[in-house]
């Protein structure tokens, strides 16, 4: 069964204070891993797709990359805007099979000014 | 270009009656998925369709199914209605079953 942990659970950062969340997971073969990022109330907005381990992908202040195990999502001088819950999703490549991705339970940051 | 739209945005219903969601996907996607987010919970699967045929399915009670038109449009119905289907709806769409999914804005259900 796949398996994805996001920690921490909650962050809190100052405005300028770069920091990272982390997503784990468990899959046999990965696909591709998905991260999002969803605001109250609305759905997930789409940010990037990693596929395969050493790969990287930038977006203004953020920038993903992927291991074997985990991936990370850094997120430099964070300003309050950044504030939301980040999704982690992993989808499994599976012959002839189903391709829905497993979520993580997110990540929410609260940046301050 | 226009990205997944649902409707309506709020829904309002008693329990024991019955709710219809709405969805269009992005030009070009063939594959709509539905998935629940309750509050404090993760996003949960419901269902998968692709080319009008139902592809997959979450662990959901048979009274959460839906379909798939022609024009690759969705609906969602849930009926006999608990009060714990009360959370927020959200559509995806992506190209046939393998890419990536994008969301639309969800529709909010709550169950009196």
């Amino acid at each position: 069964e796949d398996q994805v942990t996001q920690s921490p659970e909650a962050l809190r950062l100052q405005e300028g204070e770069s920091s990272s969340l982390n997503c784990s997971y468990t899959v046999s073969g990965l696909r591709g891993l998905f991260w999002y990022r969803q605001d109250p109330g609305k759905g997930p907005e789409f940010l990037f797709t990693l596929y395969s381990a050493g790969e990287e992908k930038e977006k203004e202040r953020l920038k993903a990359t992927l291991t074997k195990k985990e991936s990370f999502l850094h997120i430099t001088a964070p300003k309050p805007e950044d504030s939301a819950t980040y999704l982690c999703a992993v989808q499994a490549d599976r012959t002839g099979g189903s391709y829905i991705p497993t979520f993580g339970r997110g990540t929410s940051l609260i940046v301050h000014p | 270009e226009a990205g997944v739209t649902q409707s309506p945005t709020h829904l309002i219903k008693t329990r024991g009656q019955q709710a219809t969601l709405r969805c269009s996907p992005i030009s070009g996607h063939t594959s709509v998925y539905w998935y629940q987010q309750a509050l404090g919970l993760g996003l949960q699967f419901l269902l998968w369709y692709d080319e009008g045929e139902e592809r997959n399915r979450g662990n959901f009670p048979p009274r959460f199914s839906g379909r798939q038109f022609p024009n690759y449009s969705s609906e969602l119905n849930v009926n006999a209605l608990e009060l714990e289907d009360s959370a927020l709806y959200l559509c995806a769409s992506s190209l046939w079953g393998m890419d990536t999914q994008y969301f639309g804005p969800g529709t909010r259900l709550t169950v009196l």
